[in-house]
């Protein structure tokens, strides 16, 4: 059973270009959130995402934006990119139930370099 | 808005020796405990979590956590680590009116010894 994948595991970008990263989520779960995680610290909040719309979104600018597919996939783009985008971008997926999320599992990860 | 703190950015242990990642926690409403081991260039692994229940939850891998909610502590213990220990390591909360997004403390660096 696949757990969550992430493509591509490695980018690299220049300031003011547009990236987007993508994640297939575990097999039965339906829901799919995204961290942003800066060298040296813990993961940032950016969004989640649930039956195709954004439910939750972190304290990210509007050039963070994302998008979930039927097959519940999704992905996370950023617009005009900063330096300070360099980050490892993680996936989450999870099964949301009454309300509540439930198995969040990590995927490897998208290190994204911005030059 | 709730908030964790892990108050040491780096554990040096030599192999064989106990090991305790202190993690604290602000929430104004009740939490979900979470923490988490990050291997280099890897995602995150969860180690063990606290919903509800006893206070002493058990992970993999050997280590245990211990939930306190007068002190808001959730700290890690591992009464004999392993080379294989040296890790980044995540203290997390999540809020059930906040639709269950993980905040994150910044982390503690594990380093094993020989």
């Amino acid at each position: 059973d696949a757990g969550v994948t992430q493509s591509p595991t490695h980018l690299i970008k220049t300031r003011g270009q547009q990236v987007t990263l993508r994640c297939s989520p575990k097999s039965g779960h339906d829901t799919v959130s995204w961290y942003q995680q800066a060298l040296g610290q813990g993961p940032q909040f950016i969004f989640q995402y649930y039956e195709e719309e954004e439910r939750q979104r972190g304290n990210f600018p509007d050039r963070f934006s994302g998008h979930q597919f039927p097959n519940y996939s999704s992905e996370l783009n950023v617009n005009a990119l900063l330096l300070g985008d360099s980050a490892l971008y993680l996936c989450a997926s999870s099964f949301f139930v009454g309300g509540l999320v439930y198995g969040y599992t990590f995927g490897s990860g998208t290190r994204l370099t911005v030059v | 808005a709730q908030s964790v703190t892990q108050l040491d950015s780096q554990v040096p242990v030599f192999e064989e020796a106990p090991v305790e990642l202190r993690c604290n926690y602000s929430s104004s409403v009740s939490v979900y405990l979470f923490w988490y081991v990050q291997y280099p260039n890897q995602g995150l692994q969860l180690l063990l979590k606290y919903l509800s229940g006893s206070t002493l939850v058990k992970g993999i891998n050997g280590f245990e956590a211990e939930f306190n909610k007068s002190q808001t502590s959730f700290h890690l213990r591992k009464p004999s680590v392993h080379i294989s220990d040296t890790a980044e390591y995540f203290c997390a909360v999540s809020v059930k009116a906040a639709g269950n997004k993980l905040t994150f403390g910044g982390g503690t660096r594990v380093l094993v010894k020989p």
